[in-house]
């Protein structure tokens, strides 16, 4: 148990559903992330949450959609997603989300599979 | 051309021999991660450096900011340390919390 908990493991959906991964972190922190993971290639950086405010979009589709409602949880909410999107999608969080360097507490993933 | 580089991609070793992965990067950099990923997912931050060296247990890191690289030793290697190994830097000119990432490699220690 990382203190970062997702939820679910594991989604498979149509492109036409719509679904949320959540993400809820035990730690304290007042940082949240989103990153994906696609096969074989880097992480990548999608949202940043500092106290409950959005802090970085990057330039990410608007079929994915953050929520943060409190600084414990995160959500990911998905519609009208494209195959391409199947990756795993990784939470964390951390004490501060500001230009500092901080060390990032990461939950197990969720594997996400758009058919 | 990744700002990250890591070599190898793969790499297989027998227990308890003597590993190390590499990180280059090419951008100044106000901090240094090494990650670790087992299958299933989950990523664990080993740490996190902007100078010199740390050692927790059997892994070492150092850096060198002048060559802008980092090694990942791991002594005594064992099958559960089988993983996927990820450097990601923190850029001296980046606001907020954007970590660029290499794309890993996948460490194999068979008994």
């Amino acid at each position: 148990e990382t203190g970062v908990t997702q939820t679910p493991r594991h989604l498979v959906m149509g492109m036409t559903n719509k679904k949320s991964l959540k993400c809820e972190q035990h730690l304290g922190h007042n940082a949240m992330y989103w990153y994906k993971q696609s096969a074989k290639k880097p992480l990548e950086l999608m949202f940043v949450y500092s106290l409950e405010e959005r802090v970085e979009n990057n330039s990410v589709p608007s079929r994915f959609s953050p929520e943060c409602p409190n600084s414990s949880h995160l959500f990911l909410h998905l519609h009208t997603l494209q195959p391409e999107d199947s990756a795993l999608y990784l939470c964390a969080s951390s004490q501060g989300g500001g230009p500092g360097a901080n060390v990032l507490t990461f939950g197990a993933g969720s594997r996400l599979t758009v058919l | 051309k990744n700002e990250v580089e890591q070599s190898p991609q793969n790499l297989t070793a027998q227990e308890g021999e003597f590993i190390t992965i590499n990180c280059s990067y090419s951008v100044g950099i106000s901090a240094l991660h090494w990650l670790q990923q087992h299958p299933g997912g989950g990523i664990v931050s080993l740490f996190m450096l902007s100078s010199g060296k740390k050692k927790h247990g059997r892994l070492i890191a150092t850096i060198n900011i002048q060559e802008k690289h980092s090694s990942l030793h791991i002594t005594a290697s064992h099958p559960r340390d089988s993983a996927v190994y990820i450097c990601a830097v923190k850029g001296s000119s980046t606001s907020g919390s954007r970590l660029t990432f290499g794309e890993g490699t996948q460490l194999t220690v068979n008994p």
